[in-house]
């Protein structure tokens, strides 16, 4: 199974801060990865595909790049709707895995 | 838009059975590939399993803790997915999520939750 590493597994940003979350894979995984906004007691929410491909409807202060196994996603100025756990996922080879989550909170 | 709506979950005892559904609309269910994945309590999301549309054969694909005592079924004609899950274990307490597969994820229905107890 490929395994997905997730940096930091917490962080603590203020309004208007940049944040970049890193997702790294243990083997090479093309372009396919996505990254999920999740909320307390809300199913978790695509935001990014296909590595940087956004979602219709997310906002573009959200950005996604990386290749091969490294791949970042970055909140340009975090806003206090985007309080939430980040995961990545792979989904180039069965079964299907995700990264363990970052906690983004407020500083 | 696509509404996905979960049903069927509850209170089940070790080694009991329970059938998950979802029901989709806003999209032609048919010729979507359809994707199961829970989430136990404060953990993160791990995927279940997938079936393909008709024209894939209705292809099916199951994580492996879940292979053999799971089965997602489909019903075009009534726009379910559904999941058979036997044998359960408690390790399998989680909420359940159908999710519209586009190879990514997207979107989610709101889940059910499964609770495997004695």
């Amino acid at each position: 199974d490929i395994q997905m590493t997730q940096s930091p597994s917490s962080l603590s940003a203020s309004v208007g801060d940049r944040v970049t979350i890193t997702c790294r894979a243990s083997q090479g995984i093309s372009n396919h990865l996505a990254w999920f906004q999740q909320k307390p007691g809300k199913a978790p929410k695509s935001l990014i595909y296909d590595v940087s491909s956004l979602q219709r409807g997310v906002p573009s202060k959200f950005s996604g790049s990386g290749s091969g196994t490294e791949f970042t996603l970055t909140i340009s100025s975090l806003q206090p709707e985007d309080f939430a756990t980040y995961y990545c996922q792979q989904y180039n080879n069965y079964p299907f895995t995700f990264g363990p989550g970052t906690k983004v909170d407020i500083k | 838009e696509v509404q996905l709506v979960e049903s069927g979950g509850g209170l089940v005892k070790p080694g009991g059975s329970l059938r998950l559904s979802c029901a989709a609309s806003g999209l032609t269910f048919s010729t979507a590939w359809m994707s199961w994945v829970r989430q136990a309590p404060g953990k993160g999301p791990e995927w279940v399993g997938r079936i393909k549309d008709k024209n894939q054969g209705e292809t099916v694909e199951y994580a492996a803790p879940v292979k053999d005592r799971f089965t997602i079924s489909r019903d075009d004609s009534r726009n379910t997915l559904y999941l058979q899950m036997n044998s359960l274990k408690t390790e399998d307490t989680a909420v359940y999520y159908c999710t519209t597969d586009r190879l990514w994820f997207d979107p989610w229905g709101q889940g059910t939750l499964v609770t495997v107890s004695s």
